[in-house]
């Protein structure tokens, strides 16, 4: 039963456009959503987040969408540059527990 | 950077021995996870600790135990390694969880690769 869903593997954008990032989940009780940017052979690094009580989240190049009703969200990133290319993970939390995450999406900014 | 280190970064073992993944973090947080990666999967959760000698099971436990006895350095034993084993082990960290969280710290990973 996955409980955070990224059902697009793989993603490829031309340098300069919008990348759109989706992301769906079942569990109402996650309290915040995040979205973390994996480069090979590091650790996942923070991205942005968003509360569950808010619809849109704000930082720079990199903003985040929350649709509660929908239980989905996106990450947007405009532009796009080429640093940006690498494996993005969604995850949501809110216990102890640590945080649930996605299979992530590949994404490939082309020049 | 968040202070987070584990030990070994790489490390080779026989199919049935004991291994043992080390995490130390620097920056007094609260809570630590342990968190696997395999192609296919993401990363799941292995087991976590809420304060020292304070830990439970999370998705994917089977096979795997955890101490902490201090709060900087949280352990991650493979009693007895199997192939299914093979993996990249990271180690996070957090502040605070529920309606008022931090988000999660993560270390460089650990590859593991049990022959």
């Amino acid at each position: 039963d996955q409980q955070v869903k990224q059902n697009s593997p793989s993603l490829s954008v031309q340098e300069g456009r919008i990348s759109i990032l989706n992301c769906d989940y079942t569990n109402s009780m996650f309290d915040y959503f995040l979205w973390y940017k994996k480069y090979p052979a590091e650790g996942p690094t923070f991205l942005i987040s968003i509360s569950s009580i808010k619809d849109k989240n704000e930082d720079g190049r990199f903003t985040v969408f929350l649709n509660k009703s929908a239980k989905h969200l996106s990450l947007h990133i405009v532009p796009s540059q080429p640093g940006d290319s690498a494996v993005y993970f969604c995850a949501g939390g809110g216990g102890a527990d640590g945080l649930t995450f996605g299979k992530g999406t590949h994404l490939i900014i082309q020049p | 950077d968040a202070g987070i280190t584990q030990s070994p970064r790489h490390k080779v073992t026989e199919t049935g021995t004991p291994v043992t993944l080390r995490c130390h973090q620097t920056e007094n947080h609260r809570y630590m996870y342990w968190y696997r990666q395999d192609p296919g999967h993401g990363l799941r959760l292995i087991h976590y600790s809420y304060g020292v000698k304070d830990t439970d099971k999370g998705e994917v436990s089977d096979g795997y135990s955890v101490s902490r006895s201090k709060t900087e350095d949280f352990l991650l034993t493979l009693e007895s390694a199997t192939s299914s084993q093979t993996s990249v082990y990271f180690c996070a960290i957090s502040e605070s969880v529920g309606a008022h969280s931090t988000e999660a710290f993560f270390g460089q990973g650990t590859r593991l690769t049990v022959v």
